[in-house]
This record gives C-alpha cells, sequence and structure tokens, in this order.
C-alpha cells in the first residue's frame, strides 16, 4: 500500500527565511502528489499538485516543490517565510490506480517574528 | 469558484445516538470521499464511493458507518450508534476524475459526550 512520510511534525522558522517541509512516498510507481494547507479550523486547501508533467511545481502563496524520484521526495519549500504561512501542512499520494488519497501526518509551520 | 459545502459545520451527541454528516459535491464531481482527523492527529481515509457504490473503505469504516447519496445531490455519512471516539473532524472531499484534485469541505466537528 501507499505510505507518505512526513519528516518532522513542527517546524520553526523566522520571517522571511526558507521554509522546507519534507516528504517521502513509498512506491514502485511515483504516483500523484499534492501538498494541502489547512489554516486554523479551516478545511484543506490544495497549495500545489504533482501529476507526472514538470518536476518543479510551483503553487499558490510562493510555494514549490519539486519531484525527485530518484529520493522518493517530494519536498515544499518557499524563499521568504511569512507570518500567514502559519498552518497545518499536509503532503499527500494518490496511487496511479485506485482512487484513495494518502496523506501524511502532517507538519505544523510555525513563523517566528 | 466551486466549493463542496458540509453541514452542519458542528455538531454534540450524546453517546449512542445516530448522526447523519451531510456533504454538497461540486455539481460534476464524480468521486465522493469521506476522511476524518481526530485531534491532533493525521487525516485518515474512511471510504470512497463512485456510481452509487463504495469503491474502497478502511478498517475504521465498519458497520457502524454507512455512506449514500440518495437524491443525486448530498453525500451523506452516517454513523448508527456514535462513540467517544468518534469525536473528530470529519472531511467530505470530491473529484472530477481519479488522479486529479480533491476538494476538500470545511468539515464538520463532530463531539461526542
Amino acid at each position: 500500500a501507499q505510505s507518505v512520510t512526513q519528516l518532522g511534525s513542527h517546524v520553526s522558522v523566522s520571517e522571511g527565511a526558507l521554509v522546507l517541509l519534507r516528504c517521502n512516498y513509498s512506491s514502485s510507481v511515483p504516483p500523484y502528489l499534492f501538498w494541502y494547507v489547512q489554516y486554523p479550523n479551516q478545511g484543506l486547501q490544495l497549495l500545489l499538485k504533482y501529476t507526472s508533467a514538470a518536476t518543479l511545481v510551483k503553487g499558490i502563496n510562493g510555494f514549490e516543490a519539486e519531484f525527485k524520484k530518484s529520493e522518493t521526495s517530494f519536498h515544499l519549500t518557499k524563499p521568504s517565510a511569512h507570518m500567514s504561512d502559519a498552518a497545518e501542512y499536509f503532503c499527500a499520494a494518490a496511487p496511479n490506480t485506485g482512487n484513495q488519497f494518502y496523506f501524511g501526518t502532517g507538519t505544523s509551520l510555525t513563523v517566528i517574528p | 469558484e466551486p466549493e463542496v459545502t458540509q453541514t452542519p459545520s458542528h455538531q454534540v451527541t450524546q453517546m449512542g445516538q445516530e448522526v447523519i454528516l451531510r456533504c454538497v459535491p461540486i455539481s460534476n464531481h464524480l468521486y465522493f470521499y469521506w476522511y476524518r482527523q481526530i485531534l491532533g492527529q493525521k487525516v485518515e481515509f474512511l471510504v470512497s464511493f463512485y456510481n452509487n457504490e463504495i469503491s474502497e473503505k478502511s478498517e475504521i469504516f465498519d458497520d457502524q458507518f454507512s455512506v449514500e447519496r440518495p437524491d443525486g445531490s448530498n453525500f451523506t455519512l452516517k454513523i448508527r450508534s456514535t462513540k467517544l471516539e468518534d469525536s473528530a473532524m470529519y472531511f467530505c472531499a470530491t473529484l472530477r476524475k481519479v488522479n486529479t484534485e480533491a476538494f476538500f469541505g470545511q468539515g464538520t466537528r463532530l463531539t461526542v459526550v
């Protein structure tokens, strides 16, 4: 079965610093990959998705992620953190067959002023 | 922008009572899901629904749970006899087709007392 691992349940960065949230998937066949953000008391909002086109994917709010097949990774980055980026971030994978999304355990991002 | 609507936003129920959580999917979407998130934990898959039947379900989705789309619009999750451990945020998600972006509702916070 597909699984998604997010290293680091809590990440703190200073405002203006680089944001790096890690995600690794387990699959011999690269799945479709997604990053979702959850603000407090809200639902999940799609940040970006990888669907086997470009390996560097740009999303909303200045976030981007790079798919690296050799590392089975799909890490999320943003060059300069903003206070409004503080939220919970979930990496998710959808296999090429079947229709279920598999979520990572989430990473809580704190931005320090 | 189209959105998935869930009602109610918050429900408090006594242990042993039945609850029905409702979701109005995006109109041209064909795949429907329920996920849940226990406070502080990961988002967990419950069930997927396509063509008026369950296509996948997890171990969590036992005989106490059921889903239906009775009128072709609302997609409901019923818990027959709630337990304390059913307290969670329940998210509905819909897809137009497989391996595309899942659109999530804002969630229903279920509290079982």
